[in-house]
């Protein structure tokens, strides 16, 4: 079954950094492009970045360019988020999601890890 | 604001069929495949409904698709109790990558 583990949320500071982590299992990780999601509090979902299997094409939505890297580790089946220049809007939760095959959407999610930029 | 336009609630009584509607534009739904996703507060999402109208395995009949030009809509039939979750549609814009709604929470009376 394929699973997905997101760690390294928390709590830091406006302007300090963060890296997020997703560690997969139970399928071929170069087969398949990944995604970062979030949810502000008490808001709806939000698409931050994409990376394709080989990490030829990365997207970031426009709010993240210029502060945050998608990379990957496919020896290790690890999806990475950094995230630099962090501020209060990038507070919530950080979903990493896989990119099924053949348009069939992101499945599986994982849980999620909570980043909170306070001071 | 979101790009996709979701109402923000829905509601129906158990049995009944409820209907949310997604709203987008040319460079999204109008030329791309509409996903829905069902979350549950506290738990990760699900793909309920891609390629606009397919139903992954597991995911029971009662849930379907549907897109016409730049708009879709989830249908849930027979509604349960357990239906009772925030429902969001998603796409991919030629421009800004994917793209969701912001919403809408479902509650079952």
């Amino acid at each position: 079954e394929a699973q997905l583990v997101e760690s390294g949320g928390g709590l830091v500071k406006p302007g300090g950094s963060l890296r997020l982590s997703c560690e997969a299992s139970g399928f071929t990780f170069t087969r398949h492009s990944m995604n970062w999601v979030r949810q502000a509090p008490g808001k709806g979902l939000e698409w931050v970045s994409s990376i394709s299997y080989s990490s030829t094409y990365i997207y970031y939505t426009d709010s993240v360019k210029g502060r945050f890297t998608v990379s990957r580790d496919n020896a290790k089946n690890l999806l990475y988020l950094q995230m630099n220049s962090l501020r209060a809007e990038d507070s919530g939760v950080y979903y990493c999601a896989r990119d099924h095959l053949a348009n069939r959407g992101f499945d599986p999610w994982g849980q999620g890890t909570l980043v909170t930029v306070s001071s | 604001q979101s790009v996709l336009t979701q109402p923000p609630s829905a509601s129906g009584t158990p049995g009944q069929r409820v209907t949310i509607s997604c709203s987008g534009s040319s460079s999204d739904i109008g030329t791309n495949y509409v996903y829905w996703y069902q979350h549950l507060p506290g738990t990760a999402p699900k793909v309920l409904i891609y390629r606009n109208d397919q139903r992954p395995s597991g995911v029971p009949d009662r849930f379907s698709g549907s897109k016409s030009g730049t708009s879709a809509s989830l249908a849930i039939s027979g509604l349960r109790s357990e239906d009772e979750a925030d429902y969001y549609c998603a796409a991919w814009d030629d421009s800004l990558g994917w793209v969701f709604g912001g919403g809408t929470k479902l509650t079952v009376l």
